[in-house]
């Protein structure tokens, strides 16, 4: 079966670096993306890897080792409105996302 | 506003009732999505269509129907109501074919069937 695995919650605490771990065992692969997700709001696209390595944008970066089926989500200078979750999602062979549960961040002062 | 609208944005309802919930885009996305949301759970997919013509079942489309009215349309309905459909549902668009296929989600229509 096809399975995405990501840590329920995390916390970490202001102006800090915290580091989402998520690894998957899917039918194929297409692409890896991850979303933030408020609570009680819509998921909000953050970033997409395919190939292997870190794509930074700003605080976030994203990383993809294809070969271990592993990606994390990095997030600098940490800031009270980053509590979130936060979502990865695999494309597989059939260009379906498949959906982890998401890693509950909480920001602590 | 908001590209990809969803209404009602929340509603009680009573086992048994027909319920539709309704999604509109104006990003002239061709992909449109029903997903469901659960606590602990991630988001599980009902129903998906790539164009007006086009509707296929995602992986929990048992007790859900789905209309593509217009491109810009697609209406997600719950014949007979039960409370197991109780859920957070939002409804995302997507254009594969000139971006890297992520979804622009709706703000989501919360559901309670009592």
């Amino acid at each position: 079966g096809q399975n995405i695995d990501q840590p329920t919650e995390m916390t970490a605490t202001e102006g800090a670096i915290v580091q989402i771990n998520c690894t998957y065992q899917t039918s194929g692969f297409n692409g890896l993306f991850w979303y933030q997700q408020h609570a009680g709001e819509a998921p909000t696209f953050l970033s997409y890897n395919v190939l292997d390595g870190l794509e930074e944008k700003g605080r976030f970066s994203s990383f993809l080792s294809r070969s271990k089926g592993y990606s994390y989500l990095l997030l600098k200078e940490l800031q009270m409105k980053d509590s979130a979750s936060y979502l990865c999602a695999v494309c597989d062979s059939n260009y379906q996302l498949i959906w982890g549960a998401g890693t509950k961040l909480i920001i602590k002062p | 506003d908001a590209d990809v609208t969803q209404t009602p944005r929340n509603r009680i309802t009573k086992t048994g009732k027909r319920i539709m919930l309704e999604c509109s885009q104006t990003k002239g996305h061709d992909r449109m999505y029903w997903y469901r949301q659960d606590p602990g759970l991630g988001l599980r997919l009902i129903y998906y269509s790539f164009d007006v013509k086009d509707i296929n079942k995602g992986e929990i489309s048992d007790g859900y129907s789905v209309s593509r009215q217009a491109q810009a349309k697609f209406s997600l309905s719950l014949e007979s109501a039960i409370p197991n459909q109780t859920a957070l549902y939002f409804c995302a668009t997507s254009d594969f074919g000139r971006s890297t296929g992520e979804l622009f989600f709706g703000e989501g229509s919360r559901l309670t069937v009592l």
